[in-house]
């Protein structure tokens, strides 16, 4: 079965520095990659996903994330980080070959710091 | 604008007894699952359905039982409710497989003692 590995369930940084969360994929065949955000005591809402033949994916909020076949990586990053960006972030995968399950990797919490 | 809306939000529960969580989507979704967050474990699939009448396991199901009678609704069971599944519940819906970007509901957190 696919799965996705966070690397780092706390993540702190301080107000505009850079963010950056770590997520790997396990599978010979690249899946179709999700980032999602959680805000304390809400749902989980899309932040970005990745279609094939464009490594570097724009979301919402300023965020980024780069495909990297090679790495079976799909790290998300923004520039600049704002207190507002604090809440929790999942990754998540769908296989491409048409699976049906969407499966989320453990978390990361982010903390901003002044 | 409902999206995907689940009923109810909080309950707490004794050991041994049953409840079922309504999960409603207003989207005209063929997909519909379930999840459970614990601290430390992300979300992890209790049941899913990939349109009216079918169902199937995810990775926990035991102690779970789901019915997608109805296109727009996906109800999870819990016949005989332990302290393990105390939990946060999150159901979610999307238009198919691939993708396509899931849409959740604001969870629904429950206690047994």
């Amino acid at each position: 079965a696919q799965s996705v590995t966070q690397l780092g369930s706390h993540v702190s940084v301080s107000e505009g520095a850079l963010v950056l969360l770590r997520c790997n994929y396990s599978s010979s065949v690249p899946p179709y990659l999700f980032w999602y955000v959680q805000y304390p005591n809400q749902g989980l809402q899309l932040l970005l996903k990745y279609t094939t033949g464009a490594t570097l994916v724009k979301g919402i909020n300023g965020f980024e994330a780069e495909f990297k076949k090679s790495e079976t990586s799909f790290h998300l990053t923004k520039p600049s980080a704002h207190m507002s960006d604090a809440a929790e972030y999942f990754c998540a995968v769908t296989p491409s070959g048409g699976g049906n399950k969407l499966t989320f990797g453990t978390g990361t919490q982010l903390k901003v710091e002044l | 604008n409902a999206g995907v809306t689940q009923t109810p939000k909080f309950r707490v529960l004794k050991t041994g007894q049953s409840m079922t969580l309504l999960c409603a989507q207003d989207m005209n979704h063929e997909y519909m699952y379930w999840y459970r967050q614990d601290p430390g474990m992300g979300l992890r699939l209790i049941h899913y359905s990939v349109g009216e009448g079918t169902t199937a396991k995810g990775e926990v199901p035991d102690g779970y039982n789901v019915s997608r009678l109805k296109k727009q609704n996906f109800l999870l069971g819990l016949e005989s409710a332990a302290p393990s599944q105390t939990s946060v519940y999150f159901c979610a819906s999307r238009m198919d497989r691939g993708l396509t970007e899931a849409f959740f509901g604001q969870g629904t957190r429950l206690t047994v003692v």
